[in-house]
């Protein structure tokens, strides 16, 4: 079945550090979307990518899907420790009509003030 | 606009015992998902429904766990019965269609002792 990697799968930064999380799937992505889940939460939805090659910033967020569309990363430039959660990628597979989300193991950003 | 609600919140039982999560999605949102999240993972889908049918249930362990989704808008995930490997989090969660985001509800923390 289909999966999906991420890396790396802790990353610990000063404060104003840039930050950089990799996606990548065993299959070609319909899209993929990205979520936060701060320290005892639930995942919150960032951000959908649905075109080749495209590029989507939030603020201090840098998304990339890749031209082949199966990876994608999340950049964010001089972190805060407001940035302090799990970033997940979840992709969907191209084809068949079942819409199934897979999500990765995510990647847990630590912010030292 | 009112959120995915779960309950209860937290839950501990014995092994071989059964339990039963509630969960009621965001008003007019035909999707429901359940997804399991292990400590330290990322979410696993365990079903899927769009209105009151099963769109993908192919990780579900089916000899002990169930769920249904009766009138299209609550949905409910029992185990029976339970085993020590299915202390986790169980993530309801909810969209407006098939391939747009989701928004999770708070989960039921589940521990089984």
């Amino acid at each position: 079945g289909q999966q999906v990697m991420q890396i790396p799968q802790y990353q610990h930064v000063q404060e104003g550090e840039d930050f950089t999380t990799y996606c990548n799937s065993s299959t070609t992505l319909s899209n993929i979307q990205w979520y936060k889940q701060r320290p005892g939460g639930h995942p919150v939805f960032l951000i959908q990518l649905v075109k080749s090659g495209e590029v989507k910033k939030q603020k201090r967020l840098t998304f990339q899907f890749g031209e082949a569309k199966k990876n994608s990363s999340l950049h964010i430039t001089a972190t805060q420790t407001t940035d302090v959660g799990t970033y997940f990628c979840a992709g969907r597979a191209r084809g068949g009509s079942n819409y199934k989300l897979t999500f990765g193991k995510g990647t847990l950003l630590t912010v030292n003030p | 606009e009112a959120g995915v609600a779960q309950s209860p919140r937290y839950k501990i039982i014995e092994k071989r015992q059964s339990v039963a999560f509630w969960c009621n999605p965001i008003s007019g949102h035909a999707t429901l998902y359940w997804y399991q999240q292990i400590l330290g993972q990322g979410p696993k889908l365990l079903i899927q429904f769009q209105n009151n049918g099963v769109v993908d249930d192919s990780q579900l362990p089916k000899d002990r766990f169930s769920a249904e989704r009766l009138k299209g808008v609550d949905s409910t995930l029992k185990i029976q019965p339970a085993k020590l490997e299915d202390s986790a989090v169980y993530l309801c969660a909810s969209s407006l269609r098939l391939d747009e985001k989701l928004f999770f509800g708070s989960g039921t923390q589940l521990s089984v002792l």
